[in-house]
C-alpha cells in the first residue's frame, strides 16, 4: 500500500526568506503523481503544485519548486521568498491515476508554516 | 467558475438526525470521491464513486454512510444518522481520466450537536 510521510508537523520561517517542507512516499509502482497542497485557514484545498513521476524535470511555479528524487522517493517543496499568506498547513499528496477507478489521492499528515514578519 | 461546487458550505444538526451534502462537478469529470477532515487532523479518505457506482471505501464508510449521482450532476453524501463523532469539513472531489489531479471543493463544514 502506498503511504505518505511528512515529518515536520510544523515550521517557521521569516518573512522573505526560503523554506523546505520535507515529504517521503513509498509505492511499488513507477507512473505516479505527486502534489502539494495548500490549506488556509479558511480550510480550502488550493493545489500549489504538481509533478508527474516519468518527469525528470523538477516542476515550479513562480516561488514554489519542488525536488523530486524518484529513486529515493522523496518530494520536497521549496517556497522562495516566502510571503505572509504563505501561512498555512501544506500537505503532501500522492496518486497513481493509471489503475482505474479505485485510485484516490494518499496525503500526509501536514506540516503547519507560520510566515513571521 | 469553479470546477467542484459544494453545498452547504455549513451545516450545524443535531446528533441522531440526517444529513446531505451536495458536490457539483463540472461535466467531463469522470471519478468522484469523498474526503473528511476533522479540525487539526489529516485528510481521509472516505469513498470513491465511478461510473454509477461505489469503487472503493474506507473503513470509516460504514453503513451510516451512503453516497449516489442520481441525475448525473450532483454527487451527494448522506450521513443517516449523525453523531458527534462526525463533526468535520467534508471535501468532495472530481478528476478527468488519467490527469491525477484532482479538483477539491470549498467544503462542507458539518457541526454535530
Amino acid at each position: 500500500a502506498q503511504t505518505v510521510t511528512q515529518s515536520q508537523p510544523e515550521m517557521s520561517v521569516q518573512e522573505a526568506e526560503t523554506v523546505t517542507l520535507s515529504c517521503t512516499y513509498d509505492t511499488s509502482e513507477s507512473n505516479y503523481y505527486l502534489f502539494w497542497y495548500k490549506q488556509p485557514p479558511s480550510r480550502q484545498m488550493i493545489l500549489v503544485i504538481r509533478q508527474e513521476a516519468y518527469k525528470q524535470q523538477n516542476a515550479t511555479e513562480n516561488r514554489f519548486s519542488v525536488n523530486f528524487q524518484k529513486a529515493a522517493k522523496s518530494f520536497s517543496l521549496k517556497i522562495s521568498d516566502s510571503q505572509l499568506g504563505d501561512t498555512a498547513m501544506y500537505f503532501c499528496a500522492f496518486i497513481n491515476p493509471y489503475g482505474g477507478a479505485t485510485n484516490k489521492l494518499i496525503f500526509g499528515t501536514g506540516t503547519l508554516l507560520a510566515v513571521q514578519p | 467558475e469553479p470546477e467542484v461546487t459544494q453545498t452547504p458550505s455549513h451545516q450545524v444538526t443535531q446528533m441522531g438526525q440526517e444529513v446531505i451534502l451536495r458536490c457539483v462537478p463540472i461535466s467531463n469529470h469522470l471519478y468522484f470521491y469523498w474526503y473528511r477532515q476533522i479540525l487539526g487532523q489529516k485528510v481521509e479518505f472516505l469513498v470513491s464513486f465511478y461510473n454509477n457506482e461505489i469503487s472503493e471505501k474506507s473503513e470509516i464508510f460504514d453503513d451510516q454512510f451512503s453516497v449516489e449521482r442520481p441525475d448525473g450532476s450532483n454527487f451527494t453524501l448522506k450521513i443517516r444518522s449523525t453523531k458527534l463523532e462526525d463533526s468535520a469539513m467534508y471535501f468532495c472531489a472530481a478528476r478527468m481520466g488519467n490527469t491525477g489531479e484532482l479538483f477539491f471543493g470549498e467544503g462542507s463544514r458539518l457541526t454535530v450537536l
